[in-house]
Parts: C-alpha cells; structure tokens; sequence
C-alpha cells in the first residue's frame, strides 16, 4: 500500500512534442505528490508538486493532473525540449510524515 | 541556495573495506536522509535522521550503518563493503514534517565495489 507505481520507464518525445509521465498509488492518506528532476551527474531536483485538493498545478511548461479518485497523476511537459531529457521521479507522503515515497524514474529523452 | 555536498564523486572500494560516505547540508535542516539509486529501481531509503544521534532504518538498511553527531553532518558507513553495495549513493535534507517536504539532494557518489 506504500507503493508509488511509475510509467513509462523510458520515453522518447520529438522536440516539440508532449511528455507525458504517470504516476498510480494506493495509500489514500497520502496528501503531497510531488515530481523530481534528476539530470546526469546531478542529485534529483523538486520540480513542481501539488497536495489533492487541486485537480491541476501548473508551472510554466509542466503541469501535474492529479485525479483524486482513480488515485493517479501526471507530469506532462508541453513543448518538449532537449534541455528537458533527464530522468524524472513521481513521489508521495503524507504532511505528518517527511519521508518520500518514490516511484522508479522514467528516463525522458527529447530528439532534436 | 540550499546546499548539499558529499564527499567523493566516485569512490572504488575493494570488497570487504570499510566505507564511509560523508554528508553536509548547510541549512539548519532536521531531517537527512542516505538513499541508493539504481537504474530501474528508483531510489531506495537506506537510512534517515531527524535529530541528531537519532536515526530510523529505512527499506534497505542490511549492510549500512549511520552516524549523526551534528546537525548539518550525516555518515553513511559500509562496514564490510560487497560488490552488490556497488551503486549512487545520494544524501539528501529537509525540513521537518508539517512544514516542507521538500527534499534537497547532494550530487551523489557512485560507488564501486571490486
């Protein structure tokens, strides 16, 4: 019940073009998801997070989807660039508790 | 600007040495944590502290232990290092719970194991 499901585990995207990464979990008290960024050589980097009482955040080209009932949401990057081919990590926790839990990454590569 | 560093980029280690991974974080934060990453599997907790000399076991604590004698300092020591200990070994801080869960990582040492 503590796990944090993520797919695809790679996806390529034209330059341009939507990425789209999901994220499935089972644990309802969880209340703060958020996505990480993780380039080569780099620790992992907060990149945008929402709590459920949204159904949507968006922040400049990234927005998460967030559907409370189907417990799943989504990272999707519109405009792909090439500056955004990094490893991307879902994750989860409840505000009482301060660890993560996280899904296995999908490693996003955006063709010139 | 928040800041994480760790010791060592790469580190290779034979098997069977002791191994200690050193952690400093340079904003007052309570909670550190040592992960592992390897590729599809996602970053697995070793270990975490939210004091100092306080520490919890995470999901893979078998062959590590942690030491946190200050705030800012958080060690991750491999006492017989094996070759499947070979791995990104990523420390991480943050705040404590009901404030922020942001987490904010270091860049990590791969470590090698022969």
């Amino acid at each position: 019940q503590q796990q944090v499901k993520q797919s695809p585990q790679s996806l390529i995207v034209q330059k341009g073009g939507i990425s789209i990464i999901n994220c499935a979990y089972e644990n309802t008290a969880f209340d703060y998801f958020p996505w990480y960024q993780q380039f080569p050589g780099k620790g992992p980097a907060l990149l945008i997070a929402i709590r459920p009482d949204v159904s949507e955040k968006k922040e400049g080209r990234f927005t998460i989807s967030f559907n409370k009932s189907a417990k799943q949401f989504s990272l999707h990057i519109m405009d792909s660039q090439p500056g955004d081919s990094a490893t991307y990590f879902c994750a989860a926790s409840t505000n009482s508790n301060y660890q993560l839990i996280w899904g296995a990454g999908t490693k996003l590569i955006i063709k010139p | 600007d928040v800041k994480v560093t760790q010791s060592s980029r790469y580190l290779v280690k034979r098997t069977g040495e002791k191994v200690f991974l050193e952690c400093v974080q340079d904003m007052d934060h309570e909670n550190m944590f040592w992960y592992r990453q390897d590729p599809g599997l996602g970053l697995r907790l070793i270990y975490f502290s939210y004091d100092v000399k306080m520490k919890e076991k995470g999901d893979i604590p078998e062959g590590y232990s942690v030491s946190r004698e200050k705030k800012e300092r958080f060690s991750l020591i491999l006492e017989s290092a094996s070759t499947n200990q070979t791995s990104m070994y990523l420390c991480a801080s943050s705040l404590p719970s009901g404030s922020s869960n942001e987490q904010f990582f270091g860049p990590g040492t791969r470590l090698t194991v022969l």
